[in-house]
């Protein structure tokens, strides 16, 4: 079984300061890990994910995570952010094989981004 | 493209009653899902089509939850009767398959669910 833990459910930050949200999993087999993000009065959409390959994935918008398979961990971070990055952010995983899709979620970290 | 459409977005019931939500997914995507999402939790997932076949429906409390899915595309998913537990967002998302897809859902605004 897999599991996901967001450490922070809240996280407030000014325009232009860098973030980190905090993700790590607990897994007996291989997985692929997602960043989704939820914006207000919006469904859910994917950010990024890890696959295979570099272990560090980017979006289009500025946003980064690292997969750390010694630490099993996919923190997501952004040096500079603005106030449109005020959304909750979801990280995922999904296991390798049959399963693969189905996505196990985490609590979630809210972003307040503050002028 | 059209985005994955759920209806209805809002529904407010007594509990023992009986409620059912629609989902039409994006044009092509032979995977559907249907997730839960409880107040302050992320969504957890119900139950897995791929096609018109349930391929997982092991988190679908079957006593008083059913999902269909005719004809491989819209579905509905159903409980009756209703209890005050099952207030709730109700999920639904699409996906194009595997390969390099894999883990991309489409996801609809949500249909939540009030039970009094």
């Amino acid at each position: 079984a897999q599991s996901v833990t967001q450490l922070d459910s809240q996280v407030p930050v000014f325009e232009e300061a860098p973030v980190e949200l905090r993700c790590n999993y607990s897994s007996s087999v291989s997985v692929y890990l997602f960043w989704y993000v939820q914006y207000p009065n919006q469904g859910l959409q994917l950010l990024l994910k890890y696959l295979s390959g570099s272990t560090l994935v980017k979006s289009i918008n500025g946003f980064e995570a690292e997969f750390n398979k010694s630490q099993t961990s996919f923190h997501l971070r952004k040096p500079s952010v603005h106030i449109s990055d005020t959304a909750e952010y979801f990280c995922a995983v999904s296991p390798y094989g049959g399963s693969q899709g189905n996505l196990i979620f985490g609590k979630g970290t809210k972003l307040s981004v503050k002028p | 493209e059209a985005g994955v459409v759920q209806s209805p977005r809002y529904k407010i019931i007594e509990k023992k009653q009986p409620v059912a939500f629609w989902c039409n997914p994006i044009s092509g995507h032979n995977t559907l899902y249907w997730y839960l999402q409880n107040l302050g939790q992320g969504p957890e997932l119900l139950i897995r089509y791929e096609n018109e076949e349930a391929v997982d429906d092991s988190q679908l409390p079957k006593d008083r939850f059913s999902a269909e899915r005719l004809k491989g595309v819209d579905s509905t998913l159903k409980i009756q009767p209703a209890e005050l537990g099952d207030s709730a967002v109700y999920l639904c998302a699409s996906s194009p398959g595997q390969g390099e897809a894999v883990g991309e859902l489409f996801f609809g605004e949500g249909s939540r669910l009030t039970v009094l």
